[in-house]
């Protein structure tokens, strides 16, 4: 089955970090760009990094910029998301997506709330 | 960075009806490089539309998408119940992706 699963959200406090992984499964992962996009409660969407398939070429919103690392482990099949220096804005439901234009596979999301 | 508005924010319509949404851009999106989505709540988004008007694979014909330049719009020939949904639009053309703010397509 084609699928993206996420993992990794939780509470952390202002300043403190967390790591969500995304596994895909059921197609060649090395072969797409992949995205991460949030949506904060109640809210709508919005993009947050990007990265190429081969070249791992890295894209951010400017929001998250020098604060989150996109990376991914193709012999994993996993795409990563590092969250440091969290505020409390960045309280959101967390998706990765396939491909890095438009989104043709989403997963079903991961909580981060950043709160003390 | 190309702002999205879409509207109206809400619609009540009954099943059966035909709806049609709207997607602006505060400037023009190249190559009809404009995406739009469903979701409903609790769920994951889902893509029915890229390239401004061609179906995602297993989007029923119901939906259809037009426009280029800054005026997109989605359209649901007849909505079926499981249509109640919000509805945003992205456009991939020029970075940072952006979406719109969404369309509430609720049961009147």
């Amino acid at each position: 089955e084609v699928q993206l699963l996420e993992s990794g959200g939780g509470l952390v406090q202002p300043g403190g970090s967390l790591r969500l992984s995304c596994a895909a499964s059921g197609f060649t992962f090395s072969t797409y760009a992949m995205t991460w996009v949030r949506q904060a409660p109640g809210k709508g969407l919005e993009w947050v990094s990007g990265l190429s398939g081969e070249d791992v070429t890295t894209y951010y919103a400017d929001s998250v910029r020098g604060r989150f690392t996109i990376s991914r482990d193709n012999s994993k099949n996993t795409l990563y998301l590092q969250m440091n220096s969290l505020r409390a804005e960045d309280t959101a439901v967390y998706y990765c997506a396939r491909r890095g234009t438009y989104f043709d596979l989403w997963g079903r999301g991961t909580l981060v709330t950043v709160s003390s | 960075e190309i702002v999205l508005t879409q509207s109206p924010g809400t619609l009540s319509l009954s099943p059966g009806e035909r709806v049609t949404l709207s997607c602006r851009a505060s400037q023009s999106v190249s190559s009809s490089y404009l995406a739009w989505y469903q979701q409903k709540p609790g769920q994951a988004p889902r893509l029915l539309i890229y390239g401004a008007s061609s179906r995602a694979t297993g989007i029923p014909d119901r939906f259809s998408g037009s426009g280029s330049g800054t005026d997109f719009t989605l359209t649901i020939s007849r909505l079926e119940p499981e249509d109640f949904a919000v509805y945003y639009c992205q456009q991939y053309g020029r970075s940072p992706l952006t979406f719109g703010g969404g369309t509430k397509v609720e049961i009147k």
